[in-house]
């Protein structure tokens, strides 16, 4: 039990479907975020809410978007993907703003097919 | 934009031995992390470093900030099977709790021989 939990753990999804991704952290964390992690290359992170409002937008495309409706729980939801957007979704907490000791889920596998 | 590179890419050791990773930047961070992946988990904190020449170890996990506070180094001794997984470091160019991202290396696959 990492604290952080998201659910699904593996979905597939077509181009034209509309799908959420879950995360709940149990931590007491006021801080959260998306990060998208592709075969060979580094983490990318794609949206940090602090305090939940986001204060980080890394060039994401407009077919991700996240919702952070309290520091418990952030979503990503997702339309209209493309077969390169097929990763795995990680989402991670941390006590503060800042993503010092960041504590990850245990991720998505999503696959867009 | 900035870049950690990170080696070696994977390595193979038997049981028993020592490893040694590093990741290294052209930017100087003030924060240092290493993490260890699982297949089809999230990255797990191993050792968080705050201050440059500061060495930190963790059970058979030593890390340590380099006083150039460009690099970092993670040791593993006496290697078991279930220190297969991939280990990523990560370095923040903010101060401890400001908005400063982490940036994360490529990761270096470790595969023991039993």
């Amino acid at each position: 039990e990492t604290g952080v939990t998201q659910t699904p753990r593996h979905l597939v999804m077509g181009m034209t479907n509309k799908k959420s991704l879950k995360c709940e952290q149990h931590l007491g964390h006021n801080a959260m975020y998306w990060y998208k992690q592709s075969a060979k290359k580094p983490l990318e992170l794609m949206f940090v809410y602090s305090l939940e409002e986001r204060v980080e937008n890394n060039s994401v495309p407009s077919r991700f978007s996240p919702e952070c409706p309290n520091s418990s729980h952030l979503f990503l939801h997702l339309h209209t993907l493309q077969p390169e957007d097929s990763a795995l979704y990680l989402c991670a907490s941390s006590r503060r703003g800042g993503t010092t000791e960041a504590f990850f889920g245990q991720g998505t596998r999503l696959t867009v097919v | 934009g900035q870049q950690l590179n990170q080696s070696p890419q994977s390595m193979f050791i038997q049981e028993g031995e020592d490893v040694s990773m590093n990741c290294t930047s052209s930017s100087i961070f003030n924060t240092w992390l290493w993490y260890k992946q699982d297949p089809g988990e999230g990255p797990v904190l191993l050792i968080a470093l705050y201050k440059a020449g500061e060495l930190t170890s963790n059970g058979r996990l030593t890390a340590q900030f380099g006083i150039t506070r460009k690099d970092s180094f993670l040791n593993i001794s006496a290697s078991i099977p279930s220190d297969v997984g991939i280990y990523f470091c990560a370095g923040q160019l903010g101060l401890r709790g400001s908005q400063g991202n982490l940036i994360f290396g490529k990761g270096t696959k470790l595969s023991v021989k039993p």
